[in-house]
């Protein structure tokens, strides 16, 4: 069975960091890239960026370039999403995602829910 | 970016009757549209892609059309479980986008 399984909710304060992980099962890892998606509370999706199945090549939405890191860690087929310097508009479920380039996303994380607050 | 529009924001149907969706991108994205499904508390669920090619286990009474710049997504008969928030996506043009929703809800 595909799935993607992420790490649980996350509390924050302003300026911190967190790290959401993605682990992927049923499937070889790096035949598919993975992408990161976040919504904020009663917002649309936002596409935040994503690591290339082959080669590990990432690309970002140009807001995160700075503050968003993704990585993988191909033996624990595991995708990992880091975000410094946290705001509360920070706040939002974020998922990951299952998709080829040029491919929809097939397959989605259950989303973790991460609270920037003071 | 593309720009993504969805209408209407909400669409009020009975169970039974048909709805129909609509998608306009600021450019041409060709077929390369996806639709999703999501229920409060979950994560979306990938219906269509290539515009209109239903994903692993969509009924039938759930069709997309459309390329270039403007698309649909249809249900013929609404069912209970139907009624969600639906998103569509273009995933050929850098940053990938999605549009703003359709909230589908029981008249």
């Amino acid at each position: 069975q595909v799935r993607l399984v992420q790490s649980g909710a996350e509390l924050k304060k302003p300026g911190a960091s967190v790290r959401v992980s993605c682990k992927a099962s049923g499937y070889s890892f790096t035949t598919y890239a993975i992408h990161w998606v976040r919504q904020a509370p009663g917002q649309r999706l936002e596409w935040m960026g994503w690591i290339s199945g082959g080669s590990g090549n990432t690309k970002y939405l140009q807001k995160f370039q700075d503050r968003g890191t993704i990585s993988r860690d191909t033996s624990a087929t595991t995708a990992y999403l880091e975000l410094r310097g946290l705001r509360s508009e920070d706040t939002a479920v974020y998922y990951c995602a299952r998709g080829a380039l040029y491919d929809a996303f097939d397959i989605w994380g259950q989303g973790t829910m991460v609270t920037v607050s003071s | 970016e593309v720009v993504l529009t969805q209408s209407p924001a909400t669409l009020s149907v009975s169970p039974g009757e048909r709805a129909t969706l609509s998608c306009t991108a600021s450019q041409s994205v060709s077929s390369h549209l996806a639709w999703y499904q999501q229920k409060p508390g979950q994560a979306p669920r990938l219906l269509f892609y290539g515009a209109s090619t239903r994903a692993t286990g969509i009924p039938a009474r759930f069709s997309g059309s459309g390329s270039g710049t403007e698309f649909t997504l249809t249900i013929s008969s609404l069912q209970s479980g139907d009624f969600a928030v639906y998103y569509c996506q273009q995933y050929i043009h850098w940053p990938l986008t999605f549009g703003g929703g359709t909230k589908v809800e029981i008249k």
